[in-house]
């Protein structure tokens, strides 16, 4: 089985622009979560799709926004890009299972985002 | 809130040492709990899991054990490899309406020849 895709692997944008990112999760997984990766924060939660509606979202501002469509592909936007804005951005693919024993999450590569 | 405390690193060893990276956690409910291990340049890959109590979760050598009573989930080798150096992170899933997965802060580790 082919795992998480996630596209592009790196980007360097600038201030103001805008930019999409996005996530191919495993066949099969009709949940995917973002997640935003910096050497200050961590690792964070951005927010979660299962079956096209978002069901969970983490403590990022407005300008962070994705959607997920019906194959289960998900896309996040960022949009008025800050320098902050700059991270590793991961995918992660899961059944969707609310059920913690039988759910896990898998990683993509990330894609690398430097906002000058 | 579910959080997770991992112990600071880095950790350097030298090769065929013994290690043992402390994490513990606070949850509401039964989470399930993980290792990730993330290589330089990349994502997260999945190391292991354990889902209940006194469950042990293995892969390629390493173990941790899901200890509710201590509310900690250690990881563990008995002897690491120069290619094991990577950073590694502890995490739990607590399900329900908080799907999520929340991380500890990542344990850097370096082992020498």
């Amino acid at each position: 089985k082919a795992g998480v895709t996630q596209t592009p692997r790196y980007l360097i944008k600038t201030r103001g622009q805008q930019v999409t990112l996005s996530c191919s999760p495993i066949s099969g997984h009709r949940s995917v979560s973002w997640y935003q990766q910096t050497p200050g924060q961590g690792l964070q939660f951005l927010f979660e799709y299962f079956s096209e509606t978002q069901r969970n979202k983490g403590n990022f501002p407005g300008r962070f926004s994705g959607r997920q469509f019906s194959n289960s592909r998900s896309e996040m936007n960022v949009s008025t890009l800050e320098l902050g804005d700059s991270a590793l951005y991961l995918c992660a693919s899961s059944l969707g299972h609310r059920n913690p024993s039988t759910d896990t999450q898998y990683f993509g590569p990330g894609t690398r985002l430097t906002v000058l | 809130g579910d959080s997770v405390t991992q112990m600071e690193g880095p950790v350097t060893l030298s090769e065929e040492a013994f290690l043992t990276i402390n994490c513990t956690y606070t949850a509401t409910g039964y989470p399930s709990l993980f290792w990730y291990v993330q290589y330089p340049g990349e994502g997260l890959q999945l190391l292991l899991k354990a889902t209940k109590a006194d469950d042990k979760g293995s892969n390629k050598g390493f173990e941790a054990t899901y200890r509710k009573e201590t509310t900690s989930f250690h990881l563990e080798k008995g002897s690491v490899q120069v290619s094991d150096s990577a950073v590694y992170f502890c995490a739990l899933f607590s399900g329900g309406s908080n799907y999520k997965l929340t991380f500890g802060k990542g344990t850097l580790l370096t082992v020498n020849p």
